[in-house]
């Protein structure tokens, strides 16, 4: 069973419009969810970081964490051409141990 | 300028042989990651350090070893035991614990 869960796309959506990527955990005393973008070929840069269940935004981009349904989203709001990308869900399992989803491909459609 | 070097950025390597990656920061951050990507694929973890000669085995450390001599190095060594290590090869570094974690650019080893 794989320990953080995401849909690999990829998911197509027009420029201008909502992207809501999902991640799944199954360590229930995870306590750290981050969220990264990794253009191809490049490293992963951070998003994100979210700590306690709600709401966190930032700008165009908010993540959502629900810790009883071991649940973590990130929406982009007015997706742009350039937010074309991987997205990885990253969890921390321990207080070190830093574990990534198999990331979602998104695509913006000009 | 503060952030982490991984070295080199390409490597080539012969059938039998080890090779070494290198990794330093200069954020005096703790805590210290290895990661191994494939084509297509997420991240997973081969080793990690919380602190100085200290570190653990991550869910395909099989093939690999690590030190953690200095705070700011994690070299990182691919054996000749790792039977399909052509792979782009990522370590990233954080300030301890629960916190982000950022990473270097990467090396991308093949295997010729």
């Amino acid at each position: 069973q794989k320990e953080v869960e995401q849909n690999s796309g990829p998911l197509s959506v027009p420029e201008g419009a909502i992207a809501s990527l999902n991640c799944t955990y199954s360590d229930r005393g995870s306590q750290s969810f981050f969220w990264y973008r990794q253009y191809s070929g490049k490293s992963p840069e951070l998003i994100m970081s979210i700590y306690s269940n709600g709401d966190k935004e930032d700008g165009r981009f908010t993540a959502q964490l629900n810790k009883a349904s071991q649940y973590v989203s990130l929406l982009i709001r007015d997706s742009q051409p350039s937010d074309s990308a991987t997205y990885l869900c990253a969890v921390k399992e321990s207080s070190y141990k830093l574990i990534f989803g198999s990331g979602t491909r998104l695509l913006v459609r000009p | 300028d503060g952030g982490i070097t991984q070295s080199p950025k390409y490597l080539f390597r012969k059938e039998g042989q080890n090779v070494t990656l290198s990794c330093e920061q200069n954020l005096n951050h703790d805590a210290m990651y290895w990661y191994r990507q494939d084509p297509g694929q997420g991240l997973r973890l081969i080793y990690y350090s919380q602190i100085v000669n200290d570190f653990q085995k991550g869910d395909i450390a099989e093939g690999y070893s690590v030190s953690r001599e200095k705070k700011e190095s994690f070299p990182l060594t691919v054996t000749s035991a790792q039977k399909n290590p052509t792979a782009f090869y990522l370590c990233a570094s954080s300030i301890g614990e629960g916190t982000e974690a950022f990473f270097g650019q990467g090396t991308r080893l093949t295997v010729v």
